[in-house]
């Protein structure tokens, strides 16, 4: 049981937009930045988004990020295959004094 | 190149011990934290440890707390993870992190990860 909730599964055709929640408390999400993470399989994760919305050097600007009080979402336009992967959120947890990760979503275009 | 790279990982009994290494070259090692991330086969990330850039502050995760111990070494550049007490749920792939330098928790240079079986 993970301490920030993901959907298990989204899809959505190539071209379109999908979007991926994140949900989790006022000691996680609340009070901390939230970051995104793709994982392509077989492959370790990498960083998409950090500080709620922000994208490092080499991110397209088709990821985006959004935080509203206890919940992030991960928004993802013009889908590509390529884009098939698992994606985790994440954050610190001031309670557990722990960083704290999604369950994961999967993500199918298809 | 920024890149990390973990070793020490292999095939353990059920009680066992481990140490686990990552060597990190291309940048700054001292001025980052750094964090230990796992992955059971099939499963999602589950965050292990982290560490203060200085080597200070510790932090662990409930699961692993007082089994594991995380440590580095500034001026070789490298992190380690002790792992004591090894259980058949440990089993997985641990990644090796750098910490983001802004102001969330996040790591912005994983490893490629090295495996970790606790089988008897």
């Amino acid at each position: 049981q993970s301490v920030l909730t993901q959907p298990p599964s989204v899809s959505a055709a190539p071209g379109q937009k999908v979007t991926i929640s994140c949900s989790g408390s006022s000691s996680n999400i609340g009070n901390n930045y939230v970051c995104w993470y793709q994982q392509l399989p077989g492959t370790a994760p990498k960083l998409l988004i950090y500080e709620n919305n922000k994208r490092p050097s080499g991110i397209p600007d088709r990821f985006s990020g959004s935080k509203s009080g206890t919940s992030a979402t991960l928004g993802i336009t013009g889908l590509q295959t390529g884009d098939e992967a698992d994606y985790y959120c994440g954050t610190w947890d001031s309670s557990l004094s722990a960083w704290v990760f999604g369950g994961g979503t999967k993500l199918t275009v298809l | 190149e920024v890149q990390v790279v973990e070793s020490g990982g292999g095939l353990v009994k059920p009680g066992g011990s481990l140490r686990l290494s990552c060597a990190a070259s291309g940048f700054t090692f001292s001025s980052y934290s750094m964090v230990w991330v796992r992955q059971a086969p099939g499963k999602g990330l589950d965050y292990v440890s982290s560490i203060s850039s200085g080597g200070s502050y510790t932090f662990y995760a409930d699961s692993v707390r007082g089994r594991f111990s995380i440590s580095r070494d500034n001026a070789k550049n490298s992190l380690y993870l002790q792992m004591n007490g090894l259980r058949a749920e440990d089993t997985a792939v641990y990644y090796c992190g750098r910490g983001g330098s802004g102001s969330g928790s996040y790591v912005d240079v994983w490893g490629e990860g090295t495996t970790v079986t606790v089988s008897s």
